[in-house]
């Protein structure tokens, strides 16, 4: 049980280039998200998916695009990286997206993303 | 919108010294209320989390309280060791999202 795991660990970009960040779960839950942490500032949500064919933008969504592949799968798509994207991003994930008191949400480890 | 304040943004004690740890918010219609762990360069741990409708929770060492009324959450971790430095993050469950602090950075002095 591999709980959240985010593929690359680290990556490096030149300004302009695109690329997918991938997260999986395999806790069987509906509802995943993507976030970005910046230094002095707390993780701020991008998108998130209520449920497998649905997503839906969070604070910051400019520049990004998101993909529910299935239930397991939610990847995230920089179509065209500007160094205002280095970030470190983390997927997470959660039951579901009820409005239930006892709603815990699960990281993966991130990813550190540079764009030069 | 949701503001989660967590002052101070460092903190440094002996070791065995009981860890008082702050999170306020400016909404206090929230679900619930987590407080993580995260190390150097790794991603975020749960610690506790608080449901609107308790008043505190319990693991271990670590207590945290909820006061939802006043926009208040306070993690208290007993007995500080070195491995208990870290960075905590509390955050706010609202309807879909939660809202995070910037954390408290915690150094542990042996």
């Amino acid at each position: 049980n591999a709980g959240v795991t985010q593929t690359p660990k680290f990556q490096v970009l030149k300004t302009g280039q695109s690329m997918t960040l991938q997260c999986a779960q395999d806790m069987n839950h509906n509802s995943m998200y993507w976030y970005r942490q910046d230094p002095g500032m707390g993780l701020r949500l991008i998108y998130y998916s209520a449920s497998e064919g649905t997503t839906d933008k969070g604070e910051v969504p400019n520049g990004y695009n998101v993909s529910r592949l299935n239930k397991r799968e939610f990847s995230l798509r920089l179509e065209s990286a500007a160094p205002s994207q280095t970030s470190v991003y983390f997927c997470a994930s959660s039951a579901d997206l009820g409005l239930s008191s006892y709603n815990e949400q699960f990281f993966g480890p991130g990813t550190r993303l540079t764009v030069l | 919108k949701q503001e989660v304040t967590q002052i101070p943004a460092a903190l440094s004690v002996p070791e065995g010294e009981n860890l008082v740890l702050n999170c306020s918010f400016t909404d206090s219609a929230i679900y619930n209320l987590q407080w993580f762990r995260q190390d150097p360069g790794k991603g975020l741990t749960s610690l506790l989390l608080i449901q609107s409708s308790q008043r505190e929770q319990t693991s271990g060492r670590l207590n945290a309280s909820l006061d939802k009324s006043s926009g208040r959450s306070t993690l208290y971790i007993a007995a500080s060791q070195p491995g208990d430095s870290a960075t905590y993050l509390c955050a706010v469950k609202g309807s879909y999202k939660l809202s995070f602090g910037a954390g408290t950075t915690v150094t542990v002095r042996a």
